[in-house]
């Protein structure tokens, strides 16, 4: 059972549209993580939110805490959006850790020229 | 860039072989995980390490081992390498604000 959902799972998009990636998670958070990862690259931090709305560039990220959803979108989208974006929540009581991650399986966008 | 780089980069070995993994970081967190990577199944914690001698198992431990001797460096062992070990393998941080980890550039094993 996964506890952290995206959809889709693959986006094809035309450069310009505006694009919502979605996350859905059934455990207490109290923040949620969206990264990046470029095609055979490393993984990249995009925003840590734990309430409303985050900005940073053509990228926003939106959290629902009460409904337990979040949403990335991307406006003017650009081929150079092309990645996987993967969101991620921390497993509060795990091992005692605070900062251990369940993560999505992340959702692999592509923009089209 | 929060300072995290691992080694190698990329390995080919022989099932049955010992297979070190490498995670140097230069800022002094406390927090350091070892997460391997597979199409279908997302990112998976290995191990994660708390501080010098503090490690914990994550969800996927089975065939690994690691250590930390020093604050900046992270080792992730297989100690007899089969197939399904092969992956790519992330290494990360928790940064300065709670949950926000960093990660290094990630080293691909293929174990033939």
């Amino acid at each position: 059972k996964n506890e952290v959902e995206q959809s889709p799972q693959n986006l094809t998009a035309q450069e310009g549209e505006f694009i919502t990636i979605n996350c859905s998670y059934s455990v207490g958070i109290s923040a949620l993580h969206w990264l990046q990862q470029h095609p055979g690259g490393g993984i990249v931090s995009l925003f840590m939110l734990s309430s409303g709305k985050k900005k940073h560039g053509r990228l926003i990220a939106t959290i629902n805490i009460q409904e337990k959803h979040s949403s990335l979108h991307i406006t003017a989208s650009h081929p150079r959006d092309s990645a996987v974006y993967i969101c991620a929540v921390p497993l509060m009581n795990y091992g005692g850790s605070q900062g251990n991650l369940i993560f999505g399986k992340g959702t692999k966008l592509s923009v089209k020229p | 860039d929060a300072g995290i780089t691992q080694s190698p980069r990329h390995k080919v070995t022989e099932t049955g072989t010992p297979v070190t993994l490498r995670c140097h970081q230069t800022e002094n967190h406390r927090y350091m995980y070892w997460y391997r990577q597979d199409p279908g199944h997302g990112l998976r914690l290995i191990h994660y390490s708390y501080g010098v001698k503090d490690t914990d198992k994550g969800e996927v431990s089975d065939g690994y081992s690691v250590s930390r001797s020093k604050t900046e460096d992270f080792l992730l062992t297989l100690e007899s390498a089969t197939s399904s070990q092969t992956s790519v393998y992330f290494c990360a941080i928790l940064g300065d604000t709670s949950y926000e980890q960093y990660f290094g550039p990630g080293t691909r094993l293929t174990v033939t």
